[in-house]
């Protein structure tokens, strides 16, 4: 079974740091790009950031540029979302996602989803 | 602001038929971006409803159906079901962003 369980959701103060994680099974981890897609309370969704499968390309939302970076340990499974210099308006839920093909995914959709990791940023 | 306009909220009758619309422009879905669906079930992740405009995955029902025309796309859920009570939304690329965007979301109310 296809499954994908984030981890490394906290509270932390404005101007801090964290690094989500996400756990793929079930799949071919390398062969498919990934995403991180997060959903403020009460908000619709909204996409952060994509990788393909090699880890060599890689995409961000104006939002979260140059405080976000997306990452990926093939031989771990693994999906990592490190931020720096959190905002109040970071604090959501952060889905990871997966995508069918192993490149940018411009004409793709999300095949799979976890259940999503909780990060709130407050003082 | 999303980029993907879709109406706040829908509503209808057990049995019934209701649509939910998806306007974008020129930059995603008249752009030739492929246009996917979503149902978020309150307090869940997002599931996969539509692909590629009109594609079901597995294990969707039929009652799901999905076009686009120009800059717009729409969802059509027909044979209305308790059990369809969700948010919903569309997804596609927006090359002025150099990203994937959503549509605000549409909450569905089965009377």
């Amino acid at each position: 079974e296809v499954q994908l369980l984030e981890s490394g959701g906290d509270l932390v103060q404005p101007g801090g740091s964290l690094r989500l994680s996400c756990a793929a099974s079930g799949f071919v981890f390398s062969s498919y790009a990934m995403s991180w897609v997060r959903q403020a309370p009460g908000k619709g969704l909204e996409w952060v950031s994509t990788v393909s499968g090699g880890g060599d390309e890689t995409s961000y939302a104006d939002s979260v540029r140059g405080r976000v970076t997306i990452s990926r340990d093939n031989s771990k499974n693994t999906l990592y979302l490190q931020m720096n210099s959190l905002r109040a308006e970071d604090t959501a839920v952060y889905f990871c996602a997966k995508w069918p093909v192993i490149h940018m995914p411009y004409y793709y959709y999300m095949d799979v989803w976890g259940k999503g990791t909780t990060v709130t940023v407050s003082s | 602001q999303p980029v993907l306009t879709q109406p706040p909220s829908v509503s209808g009758a057990p049995g019934q038929r209701v649509t939910i619309s998806c306007a974008g422009s020129g930059f995603n879905i008249g752009a030739g971006y492929d246009v996917h669906w979503y149902q978020q079930l309150p307090g869940t992740a997002p599931k996969l409803l539509i692909s590629l405009n009109s594609n079901r995955p597995s294990g969707v029902p039929d009652r799901f159906s999905g076009s686009k025309s120009g800059t717009s796309a729409s969802l059509a859920i027909t044979g209305l079901q308790a059990e369809d009570e969700a948010d919903y939304y569309c997804q596609s690329y927006d090359s002025s962003l150099s990203g994937w965007v959503f549509g605000g979301g549409t909450k569905l109310t089965v009377l």
